[in-house]
């Protein structure tokens, strides 16, 4: 079955630390990839996708993520987090072509100033 | 930027109850999808919707959930008889693809069953 696994729950870290968030997927066939954020009280928004070239892929405010295929990886990155960063972050997947979303269970990202 | 709008922001109901919560969408938009997201869990998918049907729809949207696109702007989301585990969030999305590229979603709107 198609799943999104984000293994850690809750990530409290001190501002200009650096920040890594786990995220594997299981899912056959060719995968579009993706890291979306939620402020506390808004909606979600999406911070990057992977769908296909370059593993490396930028996002939005800092952020960068790498497809990993042989692990199954596509973490997210950011060398140093400000307080403004905190928020939910959930990692996403999709087959190609298809249009429903799995997610995973989402990431709590705090940061003590 | 244009954005997905969805009311209330909070609903609150008491079980057996009908609800219907409303979404309109980005304006250009042909895709449409709901999701939903109990307290502590995944986000997850409930239906898409295109050219006015049903495109895909999970599990968990049974004969209870139904969908309507009334006027051309307005995209809803019907529980007819509500349950207390359907208390989540709930959240609108649209997309002018097919492949969740450009998904844009709402703010949400909690839906507490009593």
């Amino acid at each position: 079955a198609q799943s999104v696994s984000q293994h850690n729950h809750h990530v409290i870290l001190s501002e200009a630390a650096s920040l890594e968030l786990g995220c594997n997927y299981s899912y056959g066939g060719t995968v579009n990839l993706f890291w979306y954020v939620q402020y506390p009280g808004q909606h979600l928004q999406l911070l990057l996708k992977y769908f296909s070239g370059d593993p490396l892929v930028k996002g939005i405010k800092g952020f960068e993520a790498e497809f990993i295929k042989s692990k199954f990886s596509f973490n997210l990155r950011k060398p140093s987090v400000q307080w403004s960063d905190t928020a939910e972050y959930f990692c996403a997947a999709t087959n190609f072509g298809n249009e429903k979303l799995t997610f995973g269970t989402g990431t709590r990202l705090t940061i003590i100033p | 930027e244009p954005e997905v709008t969805q009311t209330p922001s909070h609903q609150v109901t008491q079980m057996g109850q009908e609800v219907i919560l409303r979404c309109v969408p980005i304006s250009n938009h042909l895709y449409f999808y709901w999701y939903r997201q109990i307290l502590g869990q995944k986000v997850e998918f409930l239906v898409s919707f295109y050219n006015n049907e049903i495109s895909e729809k999970s599990e968990i949207f049974d004969d209870q959930f139904s969908v309507e696109r009334p006027d051309g702007s307005n995209f809803t989301l019907k529980i007819r008889s509500t349950k207390l585990e359907d208390s989540a969030m709930y959240f609108c999305a649209s997309s002018d693809t097919r492949n969740g590229e450009k998904l844009f979603f709402g703010s949400g709107t909690q839906l507490s069953v009593l």
